[in-house]
């Protein structure tokens, strides 16, 4: 099975940066996934990481450590279009399940 | 990147009727469909997994007979709530993956209202 834990809400400046940390647990491990989810849409994929380390893919970097079955998505410069869920989603299990998700309230 | 539709985006229907939701993906080959409900200010919830040409299968708790699901080709499934009742109304949203991915992408989601 698997056990995903990232906090329930976060608050942030419009501008500033953010970081929305995840820690799961799980069998048959191959990466971790970042899905923004807007109130009332469907989830959209963000990031997929597979080795440790850093990838930044414009303002948005994630970062994946497998060995403490940790990783943050790291948000800079942030826009009020920012507000929204953030999924974190480990793959490798033939059953996926996401997390509570992050809600990111960003206020100007 | 991959595109997934669905269809209905949004349907009222009354106590009783059933209700056919389409999944389709459109530039590419979905060997494995999924099928989550989202109830408002909760998280994506897993009902079945839909592999092509194969039975569905369903999640504890989520009765096979009453959300019937076919994924007849490599890029449709479909979703039928079979005599739907207030309490379906939900947020249906499906996901597809192709073989050898792990990538799930998502439709737009259909928002069911039972009346």
């Amino acid at each position: 099975g698997q056990n995903i834990d990232q906090p329930t809400e976060m608050t942030a400046t419009e501008g500033a940066i953010v970081q929305i940390n995840c820690t799961y647990q799980t069998s048959g491990f191959n990466g971790l996934f970042w899905y923004q989810q807007h109130a009332g849409e469907a989830p959209t994929f963000l990031s997929y990481n597979v080795l440790d380390g850093l990838e930044e893919k414009g303002r948005f970097s994630s970062f994946l450590s497998r060995s403490k079955g940790y990783s943050y998505l790291l948000l800079k410069e942030l826009q009020m279009k920012d507000s929204a869920s953030y999924l974190c989603a480990p793959g490798g299990s033939y059953i996926p399940t996401f997390g509570r998700g992050t809600s990111l309230i960003v206020h100007p | 990147g991959a595109v997934v539709s669905q269809h209905p985006s949004r349907v009222i229907c009354k106590s009783g009727t059933s209700v056919k939701i389409e999944c389709r993906s459109l530039d590419f080959q979905a060997t494995t469909m999924f099928w989550y409900r989202q109830f408002p200010k909760q998280s994506l919830m897993l009902m079945a997994t839909s592999n092509e040409g194969s039975k569905a299968t369903y999640e504890q708790g989520v009765e096979k007979d009453k959300f019937l699901i076919n994924h007849a080709s490599l890029t449709l499934s479909t979703l039928t709530v079979t005599s739907a009742h207030p309490e379906d109304s939900s947020f249906y949203i499906c996901s597809a993956r192709d073989l050898g991915e792990e990538t799930q992408y998502f439709g737009p989601g259909t928002r069911l209202l039972v009346l």
